[in-house]
């Protein structure tokens, strides 16, 4: 089946600007994650998103946002971009995201969409 | 704070020696420890640990969880070229609902003909 997809793979954009970045999950799963991934910082949670439900957020300004929807495909959004939101962008899904962990319950990561800010 | 730590930062190796990459961790609420391979962009799930003691294998790969200590190591032997990569240890927590991995900051492994 197809994996976890993400668009756009690139994108540049100036400061002040906003980004939407896409991720469709793989088919049947229902939890969404993002993650941002830089050199300084490595791998941070952004949110997670369950049946179009943020179940979790991590550290991250209000101006980094999310949304899910019904067909589990998830959109984050960035405002009012900084030069420091240059990153990838790392999407992963999973079925569900409750019960026992199972090796068959674990994220699986998209390609990610790479963000550069000027 | 919850805190994961590998080390080393990055190791240079020829192929056919044998690696051990440490994931060390400070959570609350351990549920699973997870050690996923970065090659160029998506990170890609080699193990899932939640036991201590018992080693998971696959391949040349293998890896073991210490709970009591509070680390986890992963072997890889035999290595070769395609093994370069950068490694990352996750930590899942028990949260009120979901899942959020905290990553280590991995380390990158550069296997030399």
């Amino acid at each position: 089946k197809a994996g976890v997809t993400q668009t756009p793979r690139y994108l540049i954009k100036t400061r002040g600007q906003q980004v939407t970045l896409s991720c469709s999950p793989i088919s049947g799963h229902r939890s969404v994650s993002w993650y941002q991934q830089t050199p300084g910082q490595g791998l941070q949670f952004l949110f997670e998103y369950f049946s179009e439900t943020q179940r979790n957020k991590g550290n991250f300004p209000g101006r980094f946002s999310g949304r899910q929807f019904s067909n589990s495909r998830s959109e984050m959004n960035v405002s009012t971009l900084e030069l420091g939101d240059s990153a990838l962008y790392l999407c992963a899904s999973r079925s569900s995201g409750a019960g026992r962990p199972s090796g068959a319950n674990v994220l699986t990561f998209g390609a990610g969409s790479r963000l550069t800010v000027l | 704070e919850d805190k994961v730590v590998q080390s080393p930062l990055s190791l240079v190796v020829h192929e056919g020696d044998t690696v051990t990459l440490n994931c060390s961790y400070e959570v609350t609420n351990f549920r699973s420890l997870l050690w996923y391979k970065q090659e160029k962009k998506a990170p890609t799930f080699l193990f899932m640990l939640t036991s201590s003691g018992i080693e998971k294998k696959s391949g040349r790969l293998s890896s073991i969880l210490d709970k009591k200590e509070l680390f986890s190591i992963l072997n890889i032997t035999a290595t070769q070229t395609g093994d370069s990569a950068v490694y990352l240890c996750a930590v899942d927590m028990i949260k009120a609902a979901g899942n959020k991995l905290t990553f280590g900051g991995g380390t990158r492994v550069l296997v030399k003909p």
